[in-house]
This record gives structure tokens, C-alpha cells and sequence, in this order.
């Protein structure tokens, strides 16, 4: 079993939807990242999170230390959110960063 | 992103040949990472920098080697190519201000194809 597992694998909504992506881990961990990578592009950090909830513009992210649960919303999605949306965690007391697999996102118009 | 630059953006080389990747950083960042992403795997770490000449294996560091002579630059050199290595390279970098909870800076990638 991977240490960070995400849900689902690919997504598939119309526009204006509200997305939900998931991130579980099993590790103890300092923080938190969310990613996004376009098709052909680079990575991007959208999120670095240690406890509670952030927001960027229509993008929410949540995290519950005690379930070991992240979640990035999309409110009112658009075309251009299509992309890799990636969850990685930063094990505690470590450098080192554990990435899930991804969650394709496609939003069609 | 953070003035990375990663050179070459593509290349394709021979089995048993050496290839180095180049990581290039502005930013004056301490920690310096190369990720190499396939399908059906993700983004898994090959070697790591946390200073001038400090370096460290990731997960899958087997026929690589990495150099770091200064804070900007983060080599790596695969040793003799072979086709598993065929892959999408990516470097990152941390800021100084807190290593441990910094926001992670990446490069656009190699594409490297070994045939």
C-alpha cells in the first residue's frame, strides 16, 4: 500500500462544477503540498498546508491531521483547471517527500 | 518558477552512453532535489541536496550520480544510459527561510529517451 493515496485516479465534470480531490496518508507527516501539472507542463505548487484550510482565488485546501485526510476543492471549474492535481507529504522530521500518484482532472466546456 | 532552469528540455541519447542534466537556481535556495516521473508511478526522488557538496540518495538513486559544486547548480549524471531510465526529469529547490515547511519550486523537465 502506498504511503499517499489519492481519489479518484481521473475525474471527468462539466464546467461550473464543484470538484473535490482526495489525499489520505499514512505516515506521520510535517506538511502537506498540493500540486498542479498541465499536460506537457511543468509542476507548480498551489498549496503547502501543516493544518487547517487555505484559499487561492476558487481553490480550497483542507487538511485533518487526526484522519490523515487532505482535500483540495475547485469551486465553479473551468476548462483551464484541466490538469494533474498531484498530493505529496513531507514525512516527519525528514527531508524527504512522498508523492501520491495524481488525480486527473478533464473539465469540459 | 523560482528561476529554475533545467537544460537540456530534451534529449535522446544511446544505451551505455552518459548523459548529465543540468539544475540551474537563482534563488539562493539550500535544498535541491531530482524527481524523475513515469507513468503509472508518479514523481520519485533520485538524489538530493542540502548544501554545497552534501548530497543524499532518494528511492531509486541506482546508475545515478549527482554533484553539487555551488548553491546554484545540482548535477545529474547518469552514469551509462540505459532504456529504464527513459523518463521526464525534474529538478526542485526549498527556500531557506524553513526547510522543513518551504514551498517546493520545480523546473519544466527533461524529456530524456535512451534507445
Amino acid at each position: 500500500k502506498n504511503e499517499v493515496e489519492q481519489s479518484p485516479q481521473n475525474l471527468t465534470a462539466q464546467e461550473g462544477e464543484f470538484i473535490t480531490i482526495n489525499c489520505s496518508y499514512s505516515v506521520g507527516i510535517s506538511a502537506l503540498h498540493w500540486l498542479q501539472q498541465h499536460p506537457g507542463g511543468g509542476i507548480v505548487s498551489l498549496f503547502m498546508l501543516s493544518s487547517g484550510k487555505k484559499k487561492h482565488g476558487r481553490l480550497i485546501a483542507t487538511i485533518n491531521i487526526q484522519e490523515k485526510h487532505s482535500s483540495l476543492h475547485i469551486t465553479a471549474s473551468h476548462p483551464r483547471d484541466s490538469a494533474v492535481y498531484i498530493c505529496a507529504v513531507r514525512l516527519q522530521g525528514a527531508q524527504k517527500l512522498v508523492f501520491g500518484q495524481g488525480t486527473r482532472l478533464t473539465i469540459n466546456p | 518558477d523560482a528561476g529554475i532552469t533545467q537544460s537540456p528540455r530534451h534529449k535522446v541519447t544511446e544505451t551505455g552512453t552518459p548523459v548529465t542534466l543540468r539544475c540551474h537556481q537563482t534563488e539562493n535556495h539550500r535544498y535541491m532535489y531530482w524527481y524523475r516521473q513515469d507513468p503509472g508511478h508518479g514523481l520519485r526522488l533520485i538524489h538530493y541536496s542540502y548544501g554545497v557538496k552534501d548530497t543524499d540518495k532518494g528511492e531509486v538513486s541506482d546508475g545515478y550520480s549527482v554533484s553539487r559544486s555551488k548553491t546554484e547548480d545540482f548535477l545529474l549524471t547518469l552514469e551509462s544510459a540505459t532504456s529504464s531510465q527513459t523518463s521526464v526529469y525534474f529538478c526542485a529547490t526549498d527556500d531557506n527561510r524553513s526547510s522543513y515547511n518551504s514551498p517546493l519550486h520545480f523546473g519544466n523537465g527533461t524529456r530524456l529517451t535512451v534507445t
